[in-house]
C-alpha cells in the first residue's frame, strides 16, 4: 500500500484562487518532505524542501510567497498554490524518506494534477 | 536543479528489441535510482544501484553505474508494448534534508 498519501489527485481551480495540496507520510515520521513540479513532457524539478517545525527551503527561481509550504507535524506537509494562474498548471509530487526502515527508502506520493482555468 | 542529460531523449523500438537509456550526473552520490512514469501518472521505482556497485539486474532490467564517468545506463531487454513510458534516473546523496535529483528523462515507445 501507499506509504506517502497525496491529496487531491486532481484539482481544477479558477485563476486567482488558492489550492492546497496535502502530503502525508503513513506509518512513519518525516521531518523532511520534498515537493516537485513536473510540466508536461518534462522531468521532475525540485521546488522546495519542507522542514517540520521550521521554514521551508526553496530552490532558486521558486517564489516562496506563491508556493506556501507548511510542515506542522511529522506526518503532514501542505503546499498551497496562492493566487493560481494558468501557468501554474502542472503535476505536483511530494516525497519523504523513511529513515526508520532499512535502506531508508524515499517514497513518492501519486501526484496532484493542477489545472488552472 | 537537475543532474544532467539523459540520452536519448526519445527512443522508438519494436517489441522484442532491447532498449538502452543513459544518464549522466554531476555530483557525488550514494546511490542512483531509475523510475518509470506512464503518461499522466505517478512514479514507479524500478531499481536502485549503490555507488559501490557496478551492475545490477532485476528481471528484464539491467543497470550499470560508472562513478568515474558519473554515468549510468538502463537496459530493458525483450521490450514489450507495456514498457512504453518515460524513464528517469535520479541521484541520491543519502543525506538528511537532501532530495532525489532527477535527470531529464527518456521517452520510450515500444510498438507491437
Amino acid at each position: 500500500g501507499a506509504v506517502v498519501s497525496q491529496h487531491p489527485s486532481r484539482v481544477i481551480c479558477k485563476s486567482g484562487t488558492s489550492v492546497k495540496i496535502e502530503c502525508r507520510s503513513l506509518d512513519f515520521q518525516a521531518t523532511t518532505m520534498f515537493w516537485y513540479r513536473q510540466f508536461p513532457k518534462q522531468s521532475l524539478m525540485l521546488m522546495a524542501t519542507s522542514n517540520e517545525g521550521s521554514k521551508a527551503t526553496y530552490e532558486q527561481g521558486v517564489e516562496k510567497d506563491k508556493f506556501l509550504i507548511n510542515h506542522a507535524s511529522l506526518t503532514l506537509s501542505t503546499l498551497t498554490v496562492t493566487s493560481a494562474h494558468p501557468e501554474d498548471s502542472s503535476f505536483y509530487i511530494c516525497s519523504a524518506r523513511d529513515w526508520g526502515t532499512s535502506n531508508s527508502p524515499l517514497h513518492f506520493g501519486n501526484g496532484t494534477r493542477l489545472t488552472v482555468t | 536543479s537537475q543532474q544532467g542529460e539523459e540520452d536519448p531523449q526519445a527512443l522508438s523500438i519494436q517489441e522484442g528489441e532491447n532498449a538502452t537509456m543513459n544518464c549522466s550526473y554531476k555530483t557525488s552520490i550514494n546511490n542512483l535510482q531509475w523510475y518509470r512514469q506512464n503518461s499522466g501518472r505517478g512514479l514507479v521505482h524500478l531499481i536502485l544501484i549503490r555507488s559501490n556497485e557496478r551492475e545490477k539486474h532485476s528481471g528484464r532490467l539491467r543497470v550499470t553505474l560508472d562513478t568515474s564517468k558519473k554515468s549510468s545506463s538502463l537496459l530493458i531487454t525483450a521490450s514489450r508494448a507495456a514498457d512504453t513510458a518515460s524513464y528517469f534516473c535520479a541521484t541520491d546523496a543519502y543525506q538528511a534534508g537532501t532530495a532525489l535529483i532527477f535527470g531529464k528523462g527518456t521517452t520510450l515507445s515500444v510498438s507491437s
